[in-house]
C-alpha cells in the first residue's frame, strides 16, 4: 500500500512563476514531513520540512503547507528558477523524535522553462 | 568530510551472481540507512544500523540480502543470487545521534542492473 502519494509524475512551469507540488498521505501516525530534491546521478538532498503541529513552514523561496484534516501537503516554490528543475520527493515519518525511517512518495519531475 | 560515499556507482551483473556494495557514512554519524529506489518510485527503506547494531530490517530485505556494519563505520550490502527484480538504485544515508529521520544525508547511490 502506498502510504505517501504524489499523483503528478511531472509538472512544467514557466520561469518566474509559482510551482506547486502536491502530496497526500494515508497514515494518521505520520507526524513529520519532508521534501527532498533529486538531480540525476545524485542522491536526494533535503529541502524543507514541517512538523504536524504546524500548518506552514517557509524558507526563502520554498514554503510547505500541511492540511492534516485532508492529509495533504504541498510545496510552493516562488519564483521558480531553471535550477529548480529536478525530481521532488515528499517523505513522512512517524513516532516523533524516535523516528528513523522515512516513507517516500513516487516523486514529481519539475521542469522550469525559460 | 566529503559526505556519504557509495561504491561502486554502477554495477552490471548476470542473473544468479552475487554483488556487494559499500557505503562510507559521514564520520561522526552513528546511524546508517539503506534504501532501494526502483524506476518511477521513491526510495523504500531496507534497513538501518546504530553503530554496528542492525536495529530494523524491512520485509523487502529477503534472505538473499544481507547488510553489515562491522565496526560501526562503513557498511556493506550484499545480494546473493541476483534476480532481474533486484535492478534498482541502492541508496545509503547517514544521520547524527538524536536526529534520525530528520537528519539524513544521502549518498549518490549504486545503480545495479541485473541482466
Amino acid at each position: 500500500d502506498q502510504q505517501v502519494k504524489q499523483n503528478s509524475p511531472s509538472l512544467s512551469v514557466q520561469e518566474g512563476r509559482i510551482s506547486i507540488l502536491n502530496c497526500d498521505y494515508t497514515n494518521s501516525m505520520f507526524d513529520y514531513f519532508l521534501w527532498y530534491k533529486k538531480y540525476p546521478a545524485e542522491g536526494p538532498t533535503f529541502l524543507i520540512s514541517i512538523s504536524s503541529i504546524k500548518d506552514k513552514n517557509e524558507d526563502g523561496r520554498f514554503t510547505v503547507f500541511l492540511n492534516k484534516s485532508a492529509k495533504h501537503l504541498s510545496l510552493h516554490i516562488v519564483p521558480s528558477q531553471p535550477g529548480d528543475s529536478a525530481v521532488y520527493f515528499c517523505a513522512a515519518s512517524a513516532q516523533g523524535q524516535g523516528a528513523q525511517k522515512l516513507v517516500f512518495g513516487q516523486g514529481t519531475r519539475l521542469t522550469i522553462n525559460p | 568530510d566529503t559526505g556519504v560515499s557509495q561504491n561502486p556507482r554502477h554495477k552490471i551483473t548476470k542473473r544468479g551472481q552475487n554483488v556487494t556494495f559499500r557505503c562510507d557514512p559521514i564520520s561522526e554519524h552513528n546511524r546508517l540507512y539503506w534504501y532501494r529506489q526502483t524506476l518511477g518510485q521513491g526510495p523504500e527503506f531496507l534497513t538501518y544500523f546504530q553503530n554496528e547494531a542492525q536495529l530494523e530490517k524491512s520485509r523487502l530485505l529477503s534472505d538473499r540480502f544481507s547488510a553489515e556494519r562491522p565496526k560501526g563505520s562503513f557498511s556493506t550490502l550484499e545480494i546473493q543470487r541476483t534476480e532481474q527484480g533486484d535492478s534498482a538504485m541502492y541508496l545509503c544515508a547517514s544521520s547524527p545521534q538524536g536526529q534520525g529521520a530528520y537528519g539524513y544525508t544521502f549518498g549518490s547511490g549504486t545503480r545495479l542492473t541485473v541482466v
